[in-house]
């Protein structure tokens, strides 16, 4: 029940295409959905975050759809760039929590 | 505002040794978190500290593993007789005392290595 669910596993999307990552998860106790993108070498680093009372939130290129009768969340990745190729983490927690379940990454490429 | 520091970046130990993986979090953060991610896998939990207390260790292996953020000087994980599925990579994090919305900033890892 602590588990979340994340594809897909790898993504390859032309420049200026749009890139989506899903996750799932079971425990109705979550109500912090963050997404965090991270580099080789490098810690992962906030990308953008959801709370289960709104089904929609941008920041710039990055849009999270959150379906919270469907227990789903989205990261959208308009326009993506050579640049945005990272691994993508989706994660969650319980309200009142301070811990993180993430999801098991998505390795997202940009071709030219 | 120097983020949150780990090192050693790398960390080599030989079956049985101990292995220590310091962290200091960022200024004005007073709890820290530890990860471990396995390869091609995403983090997992282990244990969320306050100054001085344990507060979920939850994700802690049972035996061989220990950690402490003392008062004065950064947090320790300590990997005692260390075996070669302990090979991943540690992260650390940091927030302030309101959480997760006021910033949860991670390291940067310690790469460790069983050989």
């Amino acid at each position: 029940q602590q588990q979340v669910k994340q594809s897909p596993q790898s993504l390859i999307v032309q420049k200026g295409g749009i890139s989506i990552i899903n996750c799932a998860y079971e425990n109705t106790a979550f109500d912090y959905f963050p997404w965090y993108q991270q580099f080789p070498g490098k810690g992962p680093a906030l990308l953008i975050a959801i709370r289960p009372d709104v089904s929609e939130k941008k920041e710039g290129r990055f849009t999270i759809s959150f379906n919270k009768s469907a227990k789903q969340f989205s990261l959208h990745i308009m326009d993506s760039q050579p640049g945005d190729s990272a691994t993508y983490f989706c994660a969650a927690s319980p309200g009142g929590g301070n811990k993180l379940t993430f999801g098991t990454g998505t390795q997202l490429k940009v071709e030219l | 505002n120097a983020g949150v520091m780990q090192n050693p970046r790398h960390l080599v130990r030989r079956r049985g040794q101990e292995a220590r993986l310091r962290c200091s979090p960022m200024k004005g953060h007073s709890h820290v978190y530890w990860y471990r991610q396995l390869p091609e896998e995403g983090l997992k939990f282990m244990v969320y500290l306050q100054k001085e207390n344990i507060i979920d260790e939850s994700g802690m292996p049972k035996e061989r593993f220990s950690a402490e953020f003392p008062k004065e000087g950064p947090s320790i994980l300590r990997i005692q007789q260390v075996v070669r599925g302990d090979s991943a990579a540690y992260f650390c994090a940091s927030s302030p005392p309101s959480g997760f919305g006021s910033g949860y900033t991670f390291g940067s890892g310690t790469r460790l290595t069983v050989v």
